[in-house]
């Protein structure tokens, strides 16, 4: 299996720019995780979707940041408009339905740089 | 207070020597507990993962854990320059909502 993918692996844009992260989960996972991580506050769980419903968002830090999943292979996690402090590495996680559900398997991760 | 805690580090062991890392969590509801381990520049991988209370253990890691106390640990024997990186501990507080600890840095000495 390809494992979670994500794209870009690295991003540079100026302040007020949109920005799309895009992530494709791994084939028949049903749930899906957005993380943000910096030095200073870690890892940080943003959103996360169940069979393409969102069920948890309350770690989105604000309006400005907004996530989709149209589909079981596809999610997109946009920032609009984009701020320095949102400079950070994005991951996708996905993990799949049943006792192993506690199993989560990461992107690689998108490093978003916000000038 | 912080939901889940770890010492920074880093943490510096000999190369054949036990490495010990600590983790503790405020939600005494938390139901199941995490041990990722994160290379520099790469994403988190899931190392060990604890539900009961006790050790459990698989090759050269062993996790314990201690409800009671709300408080969960790591261990590494035979520790090798390999296994330098930064671990991160995981709580899943209710549903699938995961808290991670700051993660303690781990360099093993050759």
């Amino acid at each position: 299996d390809a494992g979670v993918i994500q794209s870009p692996r690295h991003e540079v844009t100026e302040m007020g720019q949109e920005v799309t992260l895009r992530c494709k989960p791994i084939s028949g996972h049903n749930s899906l995780f957005w993380y943000r991580q910096t030095m200073m506050r870690g890892l940080e769980l943003l959103i996360y979707f169940n069979n393409n419903v969102p069920i948890d968002d309350s770690g989105m830090p604000e309006d400005r940041f907004s996530a989709k999943m149209p589909n079981a292979s596809f999610s997109t996690l946009k920032i609009q408009p984009s701020e320095p402090r949102d400079s950070a590495v994005y991951f996708c996680a996905s993990s799949p339905a049943g006792p192993a559900s506690d199993t989560q398997y990461f992107g690689p991760g998108t490093r978003l740089t916000v000038l | 207070q912080k939901e889940v805690e770890q010492n920074s580090g880093p943490l510096s062991v000999p190369e054949g020597a036990i490495a010990s890392l600590n983790c503790t969590y405020s939600d005494r509801g938390s139901q199941s507990f995490f041990w990722y381990r994160q290379y520099s520049g790469k994403s988190p991988e899931l190392i060990m993962f604890i539900y009961s209370n006790g050790d459990k253990e698989d090759g050269r890691f062993t996790a314990q854990l201690n409800k009671a106390s709300q408080y969960v640990s790591l261990l590494i024997r035979d520790s090798q320059p390999s296994d330098s990186a930064t671990y991160l501990c995981a709580v899943n507080l209710y549903g699938q909502n995961f808290v991670f600890g700051p993660g303690t840095r781990l360099s093993v000495l050759p």
